[in-house]
């Protein structure tokens, strides 16, 4: 069974960068068959999609945080990571990681795997 | 506001049938793009409900499916039950923006 595990800090202070990894266990992030992708949730608001990578190296991400996220993955470690700079308030939400299958010719299946959240406040 | 739009809430009594619409337009869900659905209960992580309009991952109880058509999905709970109090959310993609998912903005389902 698939499982995939955050780690990082819970609290970030304004204007700093935030860094999180996401650990891949019982299956591998080397296959094209797989995107792996950051998706947040606000205090009391719903989800928005951060962004995604495949094991390739090739990325996407939300127009609206683009300039300010840089998402790589580590095939040796299994294991992918998020930074997101300049964090404010608004960043503060419960971050996860999940795991979407890929069809081909750019056609996707849905977030099948996700991890179990871990919260990141912004505060001084 | 989100560009896939969901009605707030919506609420049943145990056994009855709800349904849950999300709403788009020709550059997303009108363009052909698969919808999935999420449902994300108390103290939980989402979970995959329904995948490419219609289907249904291992364990899902066929209580739950999901339709397309034009530019809007739908949702729909059959025999609800209090287990499935919780807040569920559309997913899909836009042409306009570069390969992005879109979230609807989630419609919490209480069970009366």
């Amino acid at each position: 069974q698939l499982q995939l595990q955050e780690s990082g800090p819970g609290l970030v202070k304004p204007s700093e960068t935030l860094s999180l990894s996401c650990a891949v266990s019982g299956g591998s992030i080397s296959t094209s068959t797989y995107s792996w992708g950051w998706i947040r949730r606000p205090p009391g608001k719903g989800l928005e999609w951060i962004g995604s990578i495949f094991y390739s190296g090739s990325t996407h991400f939300n127009p609206s945080l683009k300039s300010r996220v840089t998402i790589s993955v580590d095939p040796s470690k299994n294991q992918f990571s998020l930074k997101l700079i300049s964090m404010t308030a608004a960043d503060t939400a419960m971050y996860y990681c999940a795991r979407e299958y890929y069809y081909g010719s750019g056609n996707f299946g849905g977030l099948e795997y996700w991890s179990q959240g871990t919260l990141v406040s912004v505060s001084s | 506001q989100s560009v896939l739009t969901q009605p707030p809430s919506v609420s049943g009594a145990p056994g009855q049938r709800v349904t849950i619409s999300c709403t788009g337009s020709r550059s997303n869900i009108g363009a052909g793009y698969d919808v999935h659905w999420y449902q994300r209960l108390p103290r939980a992580a989402p979970k995959l409900l329904i995948y490419a309009n219609n289907n249904r991952p291992s364990g899902v109880p066929d209580r739950f499916s999901g339709s397309k058509s034009g530019t809007s999905a739908s949702l729909a709970i059959t025999g609800l039950q209090a287990e499935d109090e919780g807040v569920y959310y559309c997913q899909s993609y836009d042409s306009t923006l570069s390969g992005s998912r879109l979230f609807g903005g989630g419609t919490k389902v209480t069970v009366l």
